[in-house]
């Protein structure tokens, strides 16, 4: 089993539309999530950190599920800007380090 | 810029050839981070230096591969002998955080995209 995994899609939505993305993480000892945004041959770029009690930011929503190891984002009233792959992004915990698992991402289209 | 900055941001090299990245991190950041991407997938973790020292190495990181961070600032991470295997994005990342911390955010430079021929 993957450490992160992830819908590829593609999501093809229209302007307006809400839509969710789904995100499960193998290690329950995990204790920092977040959802990273990419575009197209560019660096990932945080979105947002994911806590416990679910957070939002405008129109993104991040919400944790520790029972199920489970993580989602929300996004509503999708524009065309939000078109970019959403990394799904767990912290493996050890003594040393805080690298990160990347999941293999979820693309999004927004169309017109 | 006071960005995550990294340099060359494409090389094309010929097999069998030596090619060496430079990242310079968010100047107040301590930690610093190499990854690897490949089209399709997600960032692969290559190494992690807590200021300068190099903390854990990826048992994707071969013996052809070695990073350094000297005095705890910027980074370079040498390929030796590159094989077509090697072609892929290389992203440096930094945070803060000490040892034994985290769940800080990091930031990540443009990266460098690797061609080998």
């Amino acid at each position: 089993r993957k450490e992160v995994e992830q819908d590829p899609g593609p999501f093809n939505v229209p302007e307006g539309a809400t839509v969710a993305f789904n995100c499960t993480y193998s290690n329950s000892a995990s204790q920092s999530f977040f959802w990273y945004r990419q575009d197209c041959r560019k660096e990932p770029k945080l979105l947002m950190s994911v806590y416990s009690s679910g957070n939002e930011d405008g129109r993104f929503t991040a919400q944790l599920n520790r029972a199920s190891q489970y993580i989602s984002l929300l996004i509503r009233d999708s524009k065309l800007s939000d078109s970019a792959t959403y990394l799904c992004v767990v912290n493996i915990p050890s003594s040393n380090t805080g690298k990160l698992i990347f999941g293999q991402g979820t693309t999004l289209q927004v169309k017109p | 810029d006071t960005g995550v900055s990294q340099d060359p941001r494409h090389k094309i090299t010929k097999r069998g050839q030596n090619v060496t990245f430079r990242c310079d991190p968010i100047s107040e950041h301590n930690r610093l981070y190499w990854y690897r991407q490949t089209l399709g997938q997600g960032p692969e973790f290559l190494t992690y230096f807590q200021n300068e020292a190099q903390l854990e190495k990826s048992r994707l990181l071969s013996d052809r591969f070695s990073a350094e961070r000297p005095k705890g600032s910027f980074s370079t991470l040498e390929i030796q002998r590159t094989e077509q295997g090697d072609s892929a994005m290389y992203l440096c990342a930094s945070s803060l955080g000490a040892v034994g911390d985290w769940g800080y955010e990091q930031y990540f430079g443009p990266g460098t995209r690797l061609t080998v021929t």
